[in-house]
């Protein structure tokens, strides 16, 4: 299956400094790219879509001057996080997608892991 | 959206067929029934979908009921590895968009 990578894999930060969170798809063009967020023993939630050269479409609730998205490229997609607080920290996924092929299904990244101090 | 309702947690004997159950009665006739597995501190992994007829893949089997409002997945051999959190997922309507439930952990024992 195709593969999704994301950098880093965990990241610390000091609270009040910006964290930035790339997600590449290595072996296809992603026309669409998905961002998730996960605490501990919880389910993945949505936070944004974003599709190529276009402004990401963020769900309710999710701040989209905090949680900056581009996505300038086929095969790159980028979160940061910024001025990030101690309840930022979180398991951060992205998935990416792309129309058109056989099977139309989302793959996933490993996940970055975020601590702020 | 169509909701998924899934059990919170089964076990599952190694070596014996792990049968997960999800309920989606809302689903729309057009929309497609996703499951996905994550294995502890790992991304989601894609497993199988379909909209109507069974499907098998080298990972498991999906039955969906004929009038769709529910679907199994079928692991035949569980092995230790397949412990994981298993979502059903129904896809919104015409968008990529996969909606997350809380879906049921899976664990294989010995």
């Amino acid at each position: 299956g195709a593969v999704v990578s994301q950098h880093p894999s965990w990241v610390i930060c000091k609270s009040g400094t910006s964290v930035k969170i790339e997600c590449r798809s290595l072996d296809f063009q992603a026309t669409t790219m998905f961002w998730y967020r996960q605490f501990p023993k919880q389910s993945l939630m949505l936070m944004a879509t974003s599709n190529e050269g276009s402004k990401a479409t963020y769900e309710q609730g999710v701040e989209k001057d905090k949680f900056l998205i581009n996505h300038a490229s086929l095969t790159l997609s980028t979160l940061t996080v910024t001025s990030a607080h101690p309840e930022d920290s979180s398991f951060y996924i992205c998935s990416a997608s792309h129309t058109g092929l056989a099977i139309d299904e989302q793959f996933f990244g490993p996940g970055t892991r975020l601590t702020v101090l | 959206d169509a909701k998924t309702t899934q059990p919170t947690s089964m076990d599952c004997a190694e070596g014996r067929a792990a049968n997960l159950p999800c309920n989606h009665s809302t689903i729309s006739g057009n929309e497609y029934v996703y499951w996905y597995r994550q294995i502890h501190s790992q991304g989601p992994q894609y497993i199988i979908h379909g909209l109507k007829n069974n499907e098998t893949n080298e990972m498991a089997s999906l039955i969906i009921t004929e009038d769709r409002k529910s679907s199994t997945l079928i692991l035949p051999h569980a092995t230790l590895r397949d412990t994981a959190v298993y979502y059903c997922i129904v896809r919104v309507g015409d968008t990529d968009k996969l909606i997350f439930g809380t879906g049921t952990r899976l664990q294989v024992f010995p």
